[in-house]
């Protein structure tokens, strides 16, 4: 059975550019969560979507924001990025039963320049 | 601030000695919890388990203890190996729609 997958897997960015960030989930499950994780640092939640809808977002500021497909594939977009936006950004899917297991994917490596 | 919390940033230990991961939550609400493995460059790997009506559960290799008193979570690993090598990270489940939360993550470190 074939993991969540994520692409890119590194990107390079200026300034105030944007960005949109892909994830596949496993076959069948139907939520996807977004995580950003900077360097040396945990996991900070940052988006979830189930069945289509956002159910419920992080403490991230507006400029942060996706949308889940009819096949439960997901985008993030970043815009208006920000040095501090460097980090490797992390998708997770799970069935959306209890317990709500998640599995990740590999993420993206994100650069802002 | 967070509510889950790694009592030790690097634990590191001899090769085939049996490791110990702690965790701290504060969340008495939270009814499930997931340790991870996150090996360099790549995404948190799910390792093992444990729901709150239960407190220990046991894998390959890996056991994990729930102490609801004190609100401690912990992880042990058995005869480790150098391919255990990774940031471990402790997550709460507190149901609803807030997802999990993670700790910092603890660098274990394998010792030849």
């Amino acid at each position: 059975e074939a993991g969540v997958t994520q692409s890119p897997t590194h990107l390079i960015k200026t300034r105030g550019q944007q960005v949109t960030l892909r994830c596949s989930p496993i076959s069948g499950h139907t939520s996807v969560y977004w995580y950003q994780q900077a360097l040396g640092l945990g996991l900070q939640f940052l988006l979830w979507y189930d069945e289509g809808e956002e159910r419920n977002r992080g403490n991230f500021p507006p400029r942060f924001s996706g949308r889940q497909f009819p096949n439960y594939s997901s985008e993030l977009n970043v815009n208006a990025l920000e040095l501090e936006d460097s980090a490797l950004y992390l998708c997770a899917s799970s069935s959306g039963g209890l317990p709500d297991t998640q599995y990740f994917g590999p993420g993206t490596r994100l650069t802002v320049l | 601030g967070e509510s889950v919390g790694l009592h030790l940033p690097t634990l590191s230990v001899q090769e085939g000695d049996n490791s110990i991961i702690n965790c701290a939550y504060s969340n008495s609400a939270s009814d499930y919890f997931i340790w991870y493995k996150q090996e360099s460059g790549k995404g948190p790997q799910f390792i093992i388990d444990i729901r709150s009506n239960m407190d220990k559960r046991q894998g390959q290799r890996v056991t994990v203890l729930l102490n609801k008193t004190v609100k401690h979570l912990s992880l042990q690993i058995a005869a480790t190996q150098p391919g255990d090598s990774a940031v471990y990270f402790c997550a709460e489940n507190m149901g609803g729609a807030d997802g999990l939360t993670f700790g910092k993550g603890t660098h274990l470190i394998i010792q030849p």
